[in-house]
């Protein structure tokens, strides 16, 4: 089991680009997540996709954030344009349902824009 | 909405010491609870977690933590820190029920561990 996938580990980018953050979860796990670290305001759930179908958007900050899940195996993150406070740590979760059975993390990407 | 607290961002314990990291929900109703730990530039891993079977739960690296529904409290402990243990703690919940999958963190609780 090769957990969850994510690239880059590292973006170094412009204010004002598009970027995109990808994640690969867990063969057979249909509930899939997007979170974001920061130092001010911790963990915080972006969101939830159940089956490849977005249920819970409603902690994306903006327009300027979208995600994607084309396929089971498959999610992006996207950020356009970016902006210095999008500078964060964006964690892919994913599970084989919900409720008690806890998510399994990748490793994360960090994302500074300058 | 279910919030976690935990008490002290930072924690020292010497090796060899009992570690204890605190947890609080509030909720009336006992929700799922969890224990993440961070280390430097790494993911999260869960620990343990709590799922209204036995309160005290036993969980990797020799963690334990005991749900307490009188207290709403799911501290975290481990009777001899090792140096290894350093890292970012975190407790988290989930609302109790099916379909259930808001996944609340608390603040993090950062444990070093001195010689």
């Amino acid at each position: 089991d090769a957990g969850v996938i994510q690239s880059p580990r590292h973006e170094v980018t412009e204010m004002g680009q598009e970027v995109t953050l990808r994640c690969k979860p867990i063969s057979g796990h249909n509930s899939l997540f997007w979170y974001r670290q920061t130092m001010m305001r911790g963990l915080e759930l972006l969101i939830y996709f159940n089956n490849n179908v977005p249920i819970d958007d409603s902690g994306m900050p903006e327009d300027r954030f979208s995600a994607k899940m084309p396929n089971a195996s498959f999610s992006t993150l996207k950020i356009q344009p970016s902006e210095p406070r999008d500078s964060a740590v964006y964690f892919c979760a994913s599970s084989s349902g919900t409720g008690g059975l806890g998510y399994t993390f990748g490793s994360g990407t960090r994302l500074t824009v300058v | 909405a279910q919030s976690v607290t935990q008490l002290g961002s930072h924690v020292s314990v010497s090796e060899g010491a009992l570690v204890l990291l605190r947890c609080n929900y509030s909720s009336s109703v006992p929700p799922y609870l969890f224990w993440y730990v961070q280390y430097p530039n790494q993911g999260l891993q869960l620990l343990l977690k709590y799922t209204s079977a036995a309160t005290l739960v036993k969980g990797i690296n020799g963690f334990e933590a005991e749900f307490k529904k009188s207290e709403t409290s799911f501290h975290l402990t481990k009777p001899s820190a090792h140096m290894s243990d350093a890292a970012e703690y975190f407790c988290a919940v989930i609302p109790s029920g099916a379909g259930s999958y808001q996944l609340t963190f608390g603040k993090g609780t950062k444990l070093s561990v001195i010689p």
